[in-house]
């Protein structure tokens, strides 16, 4: 199957400093991303869409100046959490799809905590 | 409204098979996928199908009706490590995937 990469795998950072999370397919080229989070024991969050070469669309109550999403090409994707605060601490997953079978691949996960 | 269901929770013993089923509700539909996520893990995925019938791969097999709105994932000769979450979404018109909250599958030696 298709490989994804995500970096870091885990960060901790203090109140009020920005993180960057790295998506990258590694064998293919996928011109659409996702960004996803998941709270302990609950269900995957869509947060956004990210398409190569234009502005991510976001979920309803995701808000777009603290969850900056690029999308500069068809293998990387990055999610800055700016200003991040204690519950912004999660795991955000990104997946990106296959164009042309649609199929979406994960990436491993990267586990955020905010002290 | 876009909803998926699948229930909350599910127990087998080892060696035994399983089937863990999941209605969906979308506009549109081109496809129904299974993922499974153990804990503290990212989802991997497990199959794809967008055409009515039964896709079997190794010990897990996915049906699609897609007249009934309905999937399910059979899971032969269970083994301890198959305890996860299984989780299936269904792509909707506009190629976006509408997740379940997913099967916490407990298997029992």
């Amino acid at each position: 199957g298709a490989v994804v990469s995500q970096h870091p795998s885990w960060v901790i950072c203090k109140s009020g400093t920005s993180v960057k999370i790295e998506c990258r397919s590694l064998d293919f080229q996928a011109t659409t991303m996702f960004w996803y989070r998941q709270f302990p024991k609950q269900s995957l969050m869509l947060m956004a869409t990210s398409n190569e070469g234009s502005k991510a669309t976001y979920e309803q109550g995701v808000e777009k100046d603290k969850f900056l999403i690029n999308h500069a090409s068809l293998t990387l994707s990055t999610l800055t959490v700016t200003s991040a605060h204690p519950e912004d601490s999660s795991f955000y997953i990104c997946s990106a799809r296959v164009s042309t079978t649609y199929e979406q691949y994960f990436g491993p996960g990267t586990r955020l905590t905010v002290t | 409204g876009q909803n998926i269901d699948q229930p909350t929770e599910m127990t087998a013993t080892e060696g035994a098979i399983v089937q863990i089923n999941c209605t969906y509700q979308t506009s549109g539909f081109n496809g129904l996928f299974w993922y499974q996520q153990h804990a503290g893990e990212a989802p991997t995925f497990l199959s794809y199908n967008v055409l009515d019938g039964l896709e079997e791969k190794g010990r897990f097999s996915s049906f699609l009706s897609r007249s009934k709105g309905y999937s399910y994932l059979l899971l032969k000769e269970l083994q301890m490590k198959d305890s996860a979450s299984y989780l299936c979404a269904a792509m909707d018109s506009n190629y976006q995937l509408i997740w379940g909250a997913g099967t916490k599958l407990i298997i029992k030696p």
